[in-house]
């Protein structure tokens, strides 16, 4: 069965730390991994990687994607509190639903 | 506002009542996914459009659950007999066909008392 697996579950840092997330899976069928940024409303997309090695960037956020090892990991750098939120890694199969993990619950404190 | 519209934003019903829910994706998106999110958990996949047609459904959707889009634009998702491990954050998503980035509405509650 299709699994990702994030940690940590939750991490509570201070404003302006850099923070890293994980997300490793096990998956039959890999097509993409995707990032979303979860308040408390609907998650919104972040990042998509499909190619092993290839940074993405957006402002402060950077994701990167290591298809051998089967992880990816998110990085938040000079952390503000409008970071403050629940981050999904979702995996994208053969089949077209998406899989999430659990989420990394992150409280950034002023 | 362009982007995914769910309603009711919230639903509190008794259990064994039926309930309805409707999705209105982003225009150009010819995908649309239904998810269920309960608290501490990641949104689980239940069932996906491409247009009018329903291209797959996952285990969780039992039969009790039922989701239209009758004339590719919008979506409905029904349960009847609402039990009470049917409250959940109800998510509707779409997408354009060849691209994987789903979009996100904000989601119904639904409280089955």
């Amino acid at each position: 069965e299709d699994k990702v697996v994030q940690s940590p579950l939750s991490l509570v840092v201070h404003e302006g730390d850099t923070v890293t997330l994980n997300c490793s899976y096990e998956v039959t069928n890999f097509r993409s991994l995707l990032w979303y940024k979860q308040e408390k409303k609907a998650p919104t997309f972040l990042f998509m990687l499909t190619s092993s090695g290839i940074e993405k960037k957006s402002g402060r956020l950077s994701s990167i994607l290591d298809k051998k090892e089967l992880f990816s990991i998110l990085n938040i750098t000079a952390t503000q509190t409008g970071d403050s939120a629940v981050y999904l890694c979702a995996f994208g199969g053969g089949a077209d639903g998406l899989t999430f993990g659990k989420g990394t619950h992150l409280i950034i404190q002023p | 506002d362009t982007g995914v519209s769910q309603n009711p934003r919230h639903k509190i019903t008794k259990r064994g009542q039926n309930v309805t829910f409707r999705c209105d994706p982003i225009s150009e998106h010819n995908r649309l996914y239904w998810y269920r999110q309960t608290l501490g958990q990641g949104p689980e996949f239940l069932t996906y459009f491409q247009n009018e047609a329903q291209l797959e459904k996952s285990r969780l959707l039992s039969d009790r659950f039922s989701a239209e889009r009758p004339k590719g634009s919008f979506s409905t998702l029904e349960i009847q007999r609402t039990e009470q491990g049917d409250s959940a954050m109800y998510l509707c998503a779409s997408s354009i066909w060849d691209r994987r980035e789903q979009f996100f509405g904000p989601g119904t509650r639904l409280t089955v008392l």
